[in-house]
Formats: C-alpha cells, structure tokens, sequence
C-alpha cells in the first residue's frame, strides 16, 4: 500500500524568505503522481502544483516549485518569495496511474509572518 | 464557471441515524471523489464516481455509501452514524478523473455527530 509522510507538522517563514517543505512517499509503482495542496484556514483545498513521475523535470508554478528525487521517493515543496497569503496547511498526496484515489500526508501547517 | 457546491455546509445529527450529503461537480466534469478529513486520521478517500459508476473505493464500512446522477451530481450517505464519523466531508470532481486532469475541491460539508 502507498504511503505519503510529511515529517514537519509546523513550520514558520517570514515574508519575503524561502522555505521547503518535505514530503516522502512509498510505492511500488513506477507510474504515478505527486501533488501539493493547499488548505487555508476555513478555505477550500486548492492545488498548488503537480508532478508526473515519468517526467524528470521539476515542475514549477510561479513562487512555488518542487525538488522530484524519484529513486529517494521524496518530493519537496519549495515556496520562494513567501506571502501572508500562503499561511495554510499544506498537503502532500500521491496518486497512482489510471486511479483517482488521492493518498494524503498529515499535512505541514505553515505560517508566514510579516 | 461555477466551482465545486456542496450542500449542506453544516450539518448535526444524533448517534444512530443517517444523513446524506451533496455534491454538484463543475460543469462538465463527469469524476467525483469522496473524502473524509478529521483531525486524528487525516484525509482519506472514500470513493469515486465516474459517469454513474463507482470506480474505486476506499477502506470504510458498507455504512458509507454514494451514487452519482446523470447530471454527474453525487451524494455520499451514511447510514447508523457513530461519534467517530464527525469530520469534514470534502468532495473533488475532475474532467475525466485518473490522475489527467486537476482535481477541484469543493468547501466541504462539516458533519457533527452528538
């Protein structure tokens, strides 16, 4: 069975700084994806970025990228430039191909301070 | 476009009874999905509805059951409700569902069982 673990449950940035999320994951599969989401206090969950694991390249989304290691089974949200706007829980969840069955992580609570 | 609606927002209900949520999918979506989300085990999938059809499950109790509509609009119940099915209940349509396209969450239905 997949696993998503997030091993940060709180963290804290000022604004304007960078901070990186981590996130692991364990699979047999070799065809899959990874995302981030976001879920702001009292707020709908939002996708922020998404990544096809047959694809090598980091994919990044304005301010927001990820750092891919597929053979460490690690997938890494970095957030640049943060915002006040970017306080919120931040998921990481794995999908496996051809299912719609998101797998969640606990879940970072971030805050940005001014 | 109109995003993801679910009705009701709030809901509360005694122990022992049931109660069904609803769930209308943006336009021209045809994928629903299914989460529960509580503070102690987190997010979890439920199921998934493609074009009528539950197209994956996950790993809750035949007291959890749904339906999709042809219109693509779902409803999730639960019958005999026990303290322990408090949370928020979040649904997320897709396009076409699968990992392909984006899932779109919904504000989620907050259910209170006393």
């Amino acid at each position: 069975a997949q696993t998503v673990t997030q091993s940060q449950p709180e963290m804290s940035v000022q604004e304007a700084e960078t901070v990186t999320l981590s996130c692991t994951y364990d699979t047999s599969e070799n065809n899959y994806y990874l995302f981030w989401y976001k879920q702001p206090p009292s707020r709908q969950m939002i996708l922020v970025i998404r990544q096809e694991a047959y694809k090598q390249q980091n994919a990044t989304e304005n301010r927001f990228s990820v750092n891919f290691q597929k053979a460490a089974k690690s997938f890494s949200l970095k957030i640049s430039d943060s915002q006040l706007g970017d306080t919120a829980m931040y998921f990481c969840a794995f999908m496996g191909y051809n299912t719609d069955k998101l797998i969640f992580g606990t879940g970072t609570r971030l805050q940005v301070f001014p | 476009k109109a995003g993801v609606t679910q009705t009701p927002r709030y809901l509360i209900k005694t122990r022992g009874q049931q109660v069904t949520l609803s769930c209308s999918p943006i336009s021209g979506h045809r994928s629903v999905s299914w989460y529960q989300q509580t503070p102690g085990q987190g997010l979890q999938f439920l199921f998934e509805y493609f074009s009528e059809t539950q197209r994956n499950k996950g790993n809750f109790p035949g007291r959890f059951s749904g339906r999709q509509f042809s219109n693509s609009r779902s409803e999730m119940n639960v019958s005999t409700l026990e303290l322990g099915d408090s949370a928020l209940y979040l649904c997320a349509s897709s396009l076409e569902g699968q990992g392909l396209y984006e899932q779109y969450f919904g504000p989620g239905t907050r259910l209170t069982v006393t």
